[in-house]
């Protein structure tokens, strides 16, 4: 079975980097029929999707934060990360990993769990 | 991007009844090279992530029951609940994956009457 964990700190100060990773269990990051996503949900709000990334490295970025946004692929650790730089309060959420079913245009059947980060000084 | 409109923001339904959940998109998000609308809905509950539950608008993921279905085309879909059970209550979000950014509805929580 399929499982995906997020780790991070979960509070970063305001204008400095959020760094998360998501560890894959159960399969490989390396297989060719997979995209892999990050995706948020402020506290009591909706969901926003932040990028997705396949393991040759290619990625999606969501335009309202692709300027802040890098995400990167460790295929020796089976493992995919977000670094978001120069976090306001805005940017306090749970962040969640997950995979998309089928490649780039596909739903996202798999989901970690979930991290909450949040931003304060 | 392609905006997505959910109604109602809130729904409550007495035990055993239908429940009905619209999704209209901005933009149409059906491929005319297959034929799919690149829609989906997610069911998320208190403290956890959401989970898929209907994919190309109206393909059940597995193991979901069949008292959820899929239907629409285009813009406009609905996500029904035949028969509601007490464990489904939670917010259900539709999402179109057709080009990115991928975008979620707001969602529709969903209570007992």
């Amino acid at each position: 079975q399929l499982q995906l964990q997020e780790s991070g700190p979960g509070l970063v100060k305001p204008s400095e980097t959020l760094s998360l990773t998501c560890t894959v269990s159960g399969g490989s990051i390396s297989s060719s029929s997979y995209y892999w996503g990050w995706i948020r949900q402020p506290p009591g709000k909706g969901l926003e999707w932040i990028g997705s990334i396949y393991y040759s490295g290619s990625t999606h970025y969501n335009p309202s934060l692709k300027s802040r946004v890098t995400m990167s692929v460790d295929t020796s650790k089976n493992q995919f990360s977000l670094k978001l730089r120069s976090v306001t309060a805005a940017d306090t959420a749970v962040y969640y990993c997950a995979r998309l079913s089928g490649g780039a245009y596909t739903p996202l059947d798999y989901w970690g769990q979930g991290t909450l980060v949040t931003v304060s000084s | 991007d392609i905006v997505m409109t959910q109604s109602p923001d809130s729904l409550a339904v007495s035990l055993g009844e239908r429940a009905t959940i619209n999704c209209k998109s901005s933009q149409t998000v059906l491929y005319n090279s297959n034929n799919k609308n690149s829609l989906g809905w997610y069911q998320q509950k208190p403290g956890q992530p959401p989970k898929l539950l209907i994919y190309w608008a109206s393909t059940r993921e597995s193991g979901v029951p069949d008292r959820f279905s899929g239907s629409g085309s285009g813009t406009d879909f609905t996500l029904t609940i035949s028969s509601l059970q007490a464990e489904d209550v939670a917010i259900y979000y539709c999402q179109q994956y057709y080009t990115t950014p991928y975008t979620f509805g707001q969602g529709t929580k969903l209570e007992i009457k």
